[in-house]
């Protein structure tokens, strides 16, 4: 079974910084997918960024990166230069290699940033 | 483009009505899901499919249920609300076999079970 776990319930970071949320997964398939989630107070899901377990290279995506550490599984994604605007609720998410394989979600992370 | 949509919104049901939340996706993508919202939990799978005339179980499926005849619409019905089937509700489509893509998600139905 696959499992998800982000044991950040809150963050908080001043505008301009850097944060890091982090999470872990667990899974038995040898190819799969990491997912991050944004999700405003507005409700709706936002796609942020995609790691493949076989990428050799952490994805970018503007200010947001995944700090992918393989062996010791862990998707963390950082986030440079904090704005206002990123005050939300993050999720990481995991897809395995099965197809109609379903995306798992961890249980988010409020990230809220303050001028 | 439309993509994923669901209705209602919003919906305050009694305890012991029946109701069905709509999805329909414009995407011709195969897989489509949905997950219930609860403050600190996450999102959980509750059904998907595979394409249209398959369903299958998820993480919470008790108390809900799905059919899938076309590609586009994967409607999700509650026989009997309970209080404990209040959440935001949110319906998902993705290509199928994509591990790589991700999932697309309507804007949610905040359902109320009082």
């Amino acid at each position: 079974a696959q499992k998800i776990t982000q044991t950040q319930p809150g963050m908080f970071v001043q505008e301009k910084e850097a944060v890091t949320l982090d999470c872990t997964y667990d899974t038995s398939d040898p190819s799969y997918g990491l997912f991050w989630y944004k999700q405003p107070s507005s409700g709706e899901m936002i796609f942020l960024i995609y790691q493949g377990s076989y990428d050799q290279q952490n994805a970018t995506e503007g200010r947001y990166s995944l700090n992918f550490q393989k062996a010791r599984k862990s998707a963390n994604l950082v986030i440079s230069a904090s704005q206002l605007g990123d005050s939300a609720m993050y999720f990481c998410a995991m897809r395995g290699e099965q197809a109609g394989t379903a995306l798992i979600f961890g249980k988010g992370t409020t990230l809220s940033v303050s001028s | 483009n439309a993509g994923v949509t669901q209705t209602p919104k919003f919906q305050v049901l009694k305890t012991g009505q029946s109701m069905t939340l709509q999805c329909a996706q414009d995407m011709n993508h195969e897989y489509m899901s949905w997950y219930r919202q609860d403050p600190g939990m996450g999102l959980r799978l509750i059904h998907y499919s595979v394409g249209a005339g398959i369903t299958d179980q998820g993480e919470v499926p008790n108390g809900y249920n799905v059919s899938r005849s076309t590609t586009e619409d994967f409607p999700l019905r509650l026989l009997s609300a309970a209080p404990s089937q209040t959440s935001v509700y949110f319906c998902a489509s993705s290509p199928f076999g994509a591990k790589d893509t991700e999932a697309f998600f309507g804007q949610g139905t905040r359902l109320t079970v009082v």
